[in-house]
């Protein structure tokens, strides 16, 4: 149980080009999604934490403009990188919580690898 | 802002050994551990979540204790075998609901 969809799992695009990635809770609700960037190396970075039917939550230093998130319902959460850079290459992923509190264990998605050119 | 450490980075293990590894965190504010198993081209799955001093889990021959007053965990693998080969990830969290990642712990087991 606890599947955490995302998609793509790849995806190159053209520079000043959007990306949208999707999250999706296949067999549960849920209630906080979380969106990490890690870059090689290091260590999964949180961006940003999303409670449905809310505004996302950045973390200090990420554009909330450039990185649009929206948790329009219990089981999808999307991140939109916006006029994306090559800069902005990464590796992208998701979790989600059912209960949003911090001793329950999160579920991931398989990621997803940005590429700009 | 948390730190959370982890060593050795990588590993390389003969089958059938056992192993462990550390996590280090900030012991002031702790609220929970996590511990995570992320295989190549696969999701991070979760293994345990420990918050009390003391606390130690098991899953089949993987094994975590927690010591919260000196802030480290270890995550012990008995009899490694090449399905063990992956990165473990542990995470940190504390009162204020964020929850920071070391970098891993890479575990190659050799045949």
């Amino acid at each position: 149980g606890a599947v955490v969809s995302q998609h793509p799992s790849r995806v190159i695009c053209k520079s000043g080009t959007s990306v949208k990635i999707e999250c999706r809770s296949l067999d549960f609700q849920a209630t906080t999604m979380f969106w990490y960037r890690q870059f090689p190396k290091q260590s999964l970075m949180l961006m940003a934490t999303s409670n449905e039917g809310s505004k996302a939550t950045y973390e200090q230093g990420v554009e909330k403009d450039k990185f649009l998130i929206n948790h329009a319902s219990l089981t999808l959460s999307t991140l939109t990188v916006t006029s994306a850079h090559p800069e902005d290459s990464s590796f992208y992923i998701c979790s989600a919580t059912g209960t949003g509190d911090v001793d329950s264990p999160l579920h991931f998605g398989n990621g997803t690898r940005l590429t700009v050119t | 802002i948390l730190n959370v450490e982890q060593s050795p980075q990588s590993l390389h293990v003969q089958e059938g050994d056992s192993t462990n590894f550390t996590c280090s965190f900030p012991s002031s504010n702790f609220y929970a551990l996590h511990w995570y198993r992320w295989e190549t081209a696969k999701s991070p799955e979760a293994l345990f979540v420990m918050t009390l001093n003391g606390d130690e889990k098991k899953k089949g021959r993987i094994s975590a204790t927690l010591n919260t007053k000196e802030g480290y965990s270890y995550l012990y693998i008995k009899g490694s075998q090449p399905e063990d080969s992956a990165t473990y990830l542990c995470a940190s969290s504390n009162r204020d609901d964020k929850i920071i990642f070391g970098k891993g712990t890479r575990l190659h087991i050799l045949p």
